[in-house]
């Protein structure tokens, strides 16, 4: 069963928009990982952080997490239409054994 | 450098037929896995392993079988194929393991069993 459901399914926005999506957990993990697939694709690696972190950056994406609410977001900063694609995010709980268990993701569409 | 290498790319079975979904990585990674990507249903792991010999269940294991002689490959075999196995199936491996886990996935299989 997934352990993490993002918020909402489905994003429309502007080019040059700021895009905010969410994931929330159910258990108590080791990290947050946020991937991108593009239509067609396997999915990319954009940004872990892991759960003695509150926030991280890279480029135009800043990840947040929050630990006592189970929750994290992701945020898409001057948004392109090149940022169209499938978000999801992905947890490793604690004790896990190895298992990176995803959400059923964010559709992000981005109008030029 | 090739990262993740899935054949075929696409794949039609009948019912009850066998066959073996091929995923190669070139990165030297210990740990590999199969996820299946349903609609609505977001991707859900099948089976993963932490090297070499080594071969665990995931989530979705029935129907399915995997082993692990090489670091480089680890292949996906449909033993009976039915309709409900009719998914895209993504191989991915990581350097590393636990807390270090972070995928590279290859662009996937798409099955369809009639």
């Amino acid at each position: 069963s997934q352990q993490g459901e993002e918020d909402p399914q489905a994003l429309s926005i502007q080019e040059g928009e700021n895009a905010t999506m969410n994931c929330s957990y159910k258990t108590s993990i080791n990290n947050l990982q946020w991937y991108r697939q593009n239509s067609g694709r396997g999915l990319v690696h954009l940004i872990l952080i892991r759960s003695n972190e509150r926030e991280k950056h890279s480029g135009r994406l800043r990840v947040t997490l929050d630990t006592s609410k189970k929750s994290s977001s992701l945020l898409i900063t001057a948004s392109r239409a090149a940022d169209t694609a499938s978000y999801f995010c992905a947890t490793v709980p604690t004790g896990a054994n190895s298992k990176l268990t995803f959400g059923k993701g964010i559709t992000l569409s981005v109008r030029p | 450098n090739a990262g993740v290498t899935q054949t075929p790319k696409f794949q039609v079975l009948k019912t009850g037929q066998s066959m073996t979904l091929q995923c190669a990585q070139d990165m030297n990674h210990e740990y590999m896995s199969w996820y299946r990507q349903d609609p609505g249903m977001g991707l859900r792991l099948i089976h993963y392993s932490v090297g070499a010999g080594i071969t665990d269940q995931g989530e979705v294991p029935n129907g399915y079988n995997v082993s692990r002689s090489t670091t480089e490959d680890f292949p996906l075999r449909l033993l009976s194929a039915a309709p409900s196995q009719t998914s895209v199936y993504f191989c991915a491996s990581s350097y590393g393991t636990g807390n270090f886990l972070s995928l590279h996935f290859g662009n996937g299989t798409r099955l369809t069993v009639t």
